[in-house]
């Protein structure tokens, strides 16, 4: 079975603390993204990445950043996160190359809560 | 741009049939479709190129008309495992991934 696994479920942080969310991919998928979940608003596109060391902004990168040291490894960094960063973040792999029916493997997210 | 989809949200009965909606402003080369259950990660559905084609597999189904830039999924005989939001993803007419982008989703309630 494709897995992608997000580290954390359920996060609770602070205001100004920097927080780090870890996705890895045991697919050997070329492309990693990371999406943001609200209600009403459904998936936007934070950042994305089709290769190592390689990012690229989405949609919504304002307050975010990432890192891409492993093929397998993506991680999503707030570096002072802030209450209206409170989110579902969802982590998606796919197989490679800006191919156009490349479908989307989805981890489980991760309810982060900033107070 | 972010696709409008139609209802926002849907209650069934086991057996009855449902149709959403997902309309771009844009030109379109496909149109995706994911179902999320409630507490678990969005799986994938079906994917939909320009040409005009419809898809489908066991009781669902969907259809992709480029010149409407809209695409609609269409549930038949509503199970209860049909439940979940709906979310359709459109990519831009250039392809290659251009400007992929989610729509707001579709809540659908299957009651037995």
């Amino acid at each position: 079975d494709v897995k992608v696994t997000q580290s954390s479920r359920y996060l609770v942080k602070r205001t100004g603390e920097k927080v780090f969310l870890e996705c890895v991919q045991d697919m050997d998928h070329e492309n990693m993204f990371w999406y943001r979940q609200d209600p009403g608003l459904g998936l936007r596109l934070i950042y994305f990445s089709y290769d190592v060391k390689m990012k690229e902004k989405g949609d919504i990168p304002e307050g975010y950043s990432v890192s891409r040291e492993k093929k397998e490894r993506f991680s999503l960094i707030l570096e002072s996160a802030s209450t209206n960063q409170t989110s579902m973040y969802l982590c998606a792999s796919s197989f490679q190359g800006r191919a156009t029916n490349e479908k989307l493997f989805f981890g489980s997210g991760t309810q982060l809560s900033v107070l | 741009q972010q696709p409008v989809q139609s209802p926002q949200a849907v209650i069934l009965r086991e057996g009855e049939d449902a149709v959403i909606n997902c309309s771009s402003s844009k030109a379109l080369y496909s149109v995706h479709w994911y179902r999320q259950k409630h507490g678990e990660a969005p799986v994938f559905l079906m994917i939909l190129l320009k040409g005009g084609e419809q898809k489908g597999h066991d009781k669902i189904s969907a259809s992709f008309n480029e010149k409407k830039q809209q695409s609609s999924l269409y549930l038949t005989a509503s199970q209860l495992s049909y439940s979940g939001t709906y979310f359709c993803g459109t990519e831009g007419e250039e392809g290659y991934g251009q400007n992929f982008v989610f729509g707001p989703g579709t809540r659908l309630s299957v009651l037995p």
